[in-house]
């Protein structure tokens, strides 16, 4: 159990364009869901919080006007990078915290490799 | 600011021996520490986790040893495999009073190789 899926896997699109990625908690209802970036050969940094029916909460430096996050249900989490740039080239991982835990116990998605060209 | 990090960012063992991997928190309000595997090219494969008023947890082959006095985590693979070979991060938990504050916060990384 505890499985968390992302789509897509990998994505390019041009410059200016904008990008859904779908995360989806397949066999839990998750409450919560975290967005990361990860850039080569580095750590995972959190961008949003994202709970069920209320608004994400977002890191600091992290643009929510560029980087549109919906939690519509308590298994799918959507992140839109808008009006993307070649710096916004990274891997993108979601997670998930299943509903009711009293730890922050996360399942990480397989990620989704974004490339702007 | 607060920041979790790894005393050695590579790691080379050799196939059948015992690796310890080392990480150092800085947030003393912690109350619970995880150890993820990351394969190339995936996302954190979970491996073990410890709550802060425990300082040891066994997993198969693994072992999760928490020292809060130094803020220091380490994570103890016994009789090392090829499939071993992978970054492995530790992270911390914040938590906040807001049950929606809480959030992990990641080390900067150790790449383990493992030698056949």
């Amino acid at each position: 159990g505890a499985v968390v899926s992302q789509h897509p896997s990998r994505v390019i699109c041009k410059s200016g364009t904008s990008v859904k990625i779908e995360c989806r908690s397949l066999d839990f209802q998750a409450t919560t869901m975290f967005w990361y970036r990860q850039f080569p050969k580095q750590s995972l940094m959190l961008m949003a919080t994202s709970n069920e029916g209320s608004k994400a909460t977002y890191e600091q430096g992290v643009e929510k006007d560029k980087f549109l996050i919906n939690h519509a249900s308590l298994t799918l989490s959507t992140l839109t990078v808008t009006s993307a740039h070649p710096e916004d080239s990274s891997f993108y991982i979601c997670s998930a915290r299943r509903a009711g835990t009293t730890y922050n116990e996360q399942f990480f998605g397989p990620g989704t490799r974004l490339t702007v060209l | 600011g607060e920041s979790v990090g790894l005393h050695l960012p590579t790691l080379s063992v050799q196939e059948g021996d015992n690796s310890i991997i080392n990480c150092a928190y800085s947030n003393s309000a912690s109350d619970y520490f995880i150890w993820y595997k990351q394969e190339s090219g995936k996302g954190p494969q979970f491996i073990i986790d410890i709550r802060s008023n425990m300082d040891k947890r066994q997993g198969q082959r693994v072992t999760v040893l928490l020292n809060k006095t130094v803020k220091h985590l380490s994570l103890q693979i016994a009789a090392t495999q090829p499939g071993d070979s992978a970054v492995y991060f530790c992270a911390e938990n914040h938590s906040t009073a807001s049950f929606g504050n809480e959030k992990l916060t990641f080390g900067t990384g150790t790449r383990l190789t493992i030698i056949p």
